[in-house]
């Protein structure tokens, strides 16, 4: 595997159940990011995780919830969901250079995930 | 906090034609990628440039950081060119946010 891996690509869920989102990278980067892409609006940032610890939580609800056991992993647990969460969910990583500088982002294929 | 303006929204373009896409920022920015978003959602880097000019096959592309723009060149278009393109700057500010434009949505037919 090369570059940046997500699974699964699709996913359809009922409001009550709980389902995970998983993230891997191949580049030897230190940092993670999810972000959810919505029809007609600029892709919105969930959470960023740098050496696998958590550094930014754009106010996403409770219901998404992010867990990084490694540099190279990155899952986002669902939980709970509701219709207007359908969207495709990316995952990306980079380089954090030490100097509060984090570098050029890579993203995976993405989840495509519809609640119904 | 910044804004990050696209233009054209919509491009649709015979096969063979030349387009230029623009990426308008409002703030002093650390980097500027531009992506390609192909039909199932990928999203390809294409360029990381902070300033000056790079060329990669038929796509090229400039960003003026002192007039804050960025150009996105596409040359000899092929249909598989399609999809959505965005460019996303790093604040100046905040380097671990990358900052959306909305996108050009371009249409390469046959």
């Amino acid at each position: 595997e090369t570059g940046v891996t997500q699974t699964p690509r699709h996913l359809v869920m009922g409001m009550t159940n709980k389902k995970s989102l998983k993230c891997e990278q191949h580049l030897g980067h230190n940092a993670m990011y999810w972000y959810k892409q919505s029809a007609k609006k600029p892709l919105e940032l969930m959470f960023v995780y740098s050496l696998e610890e958590r550094v930014e939580n754009n106010s996403v609800p409770s219901r998404f919830s992010p867990e990084c056991p490694n540099s190279s992993h990155l899952f986002l647990h669902l939980h709970t969901l509701q219709p207007e969460d359908s969207a495709l969910y990316l995952c990306a990583s980079s380089q954090f250079s030490g100097s509060s500088s984090y570098n050029e982002q890579f993203f995976g294929p993405g989840t495509r995930l519809t609640v119904l | 906090g910044i804004q990050v303006e696209q233009s054209p929204p919509d491009l649709i373009l015979q096969e063979g034609a030349n387009s230029t896409l623009r990426c308008n920022f409002s703030d002093s920015v650390n980097n500027l990628q531009w992506f390609h978003q192909n039909p199932w959602g990928q999203l390809i880097n294409l360029f990381y440039i902070p300033s000056g000019t790079k060329q990669n096959g038929r796509l090229s592309a400039t960003t003026v950081a002192t007039e804050r723009y960025s150009l996105l060149y596409i040359s000899s278009s092929q249909t598989t060119d399609s999809g959505v393109y965005f460019c996303a700057v790093y604040n100046a500010g905040n380097n671990r946010k990358l900052i959306w434009g909305l996108g050009t949505s371009l249409a390469v037919n046959p």
